[in-house]
């Protein structure tokens, strides 16, 4: 289909290693954020990029985390050393900013898991 | 500093009540949106509120803005099972292209 995708869908590994999760935006959004999503908690954002603009990364909770998106379209987030309580849904929006209001469409999410 | 709250955190009601969910600030916010998320995906919009006192219905759901644009609401008519899911308020942060999500509503309906 044509909606945001993220992948791996689940990730195991184990406390100590570096992670890359990936998201696929839509097609034409210029705008794309990450948030992390704890067991049945809301959202917490981490970072947004907007076109060609320096990310907003004032969500980011260490600098063991880290985001790129690569010609404005793929993204990856990195997370380095990855302790337990990295363990969370992080998952990957993307949407069209039209004067002032924006439907963010989600991904289904990557739900890491860290033993 | 959460800017929105949603209350109730929980709710579990039999197939056929009505309920409401709150999502309130102390802030204005430009507009503000409602989320609903299912287990093993991302939140879907169900719809977003633009001006004080607005009232928008989708089926048996009924979302209002309230008239200083602070706090908004939904209501369900007869919920449903398939009413099921963690709902979320969101709003555009003043200055910035980005949203604060509320921290939801874990609604379930029994049968």
């Amino acid at each position: 289909g044509a909606g945001v995708s993220q992948s791996p869908s689940n990730k195991v590994t184990e406390k100590g290693k570096d992670v890359e999760l990936r998201c696929d935006p839509i097609s034409g959004h210029t705008a794309l954020y990450w948030y992390r999503q704890s067991l049945g908690q809301g959202l917490e954002f981490l970072i947004y990029f907007q076109g060609n603009s320096a990310p907003d990364k004032s969500g980011l909770p260490s600098d063991r985390f880290s985001a790129e998106r690569t010609g404005g379209s793929v993204s990856t987030l990195t997370i380095q050393r990855t302790q337990q309580e990295d363990s969370a849904v992080y998952l990957c929006a993307s949407s069209f900013w039209t004067g002032g209001i924006q439907a963010q469409h989600f991904g289904d999410g990557t739900r890491l898991s860290i033993l | 500093t959460q800017l929105l709250e949603q209350s109730p955190q929980f709710l579990s009601i039999q197939e056929g009540e009505n309920l409401t969910v709150y999502c309130n600030s102390s802030s204005v916010f430009s507009s503000l949106q409602w989320y609903r998320q299912e287990p093993g995906e991302g939140p879907v919009l169900l719809v977003t509120v633009v001006t004080g006192g607005e009232v928008k219905k989708l089926k048996r759901l009924t979302f209002q803005f309230g008239d200083a644009r602070k706090d908004s609401s939904l209501h369900i008519t007869a919920a449903q099972p398939g009413d099921t899911g963690l709902y979320l308020c969101a709003g555009p942060i003043q200055g910035a292209q980005k949203l604060v999500f509320g921290q939801g509503t874990r609604l379930t309906i029994n049968p």
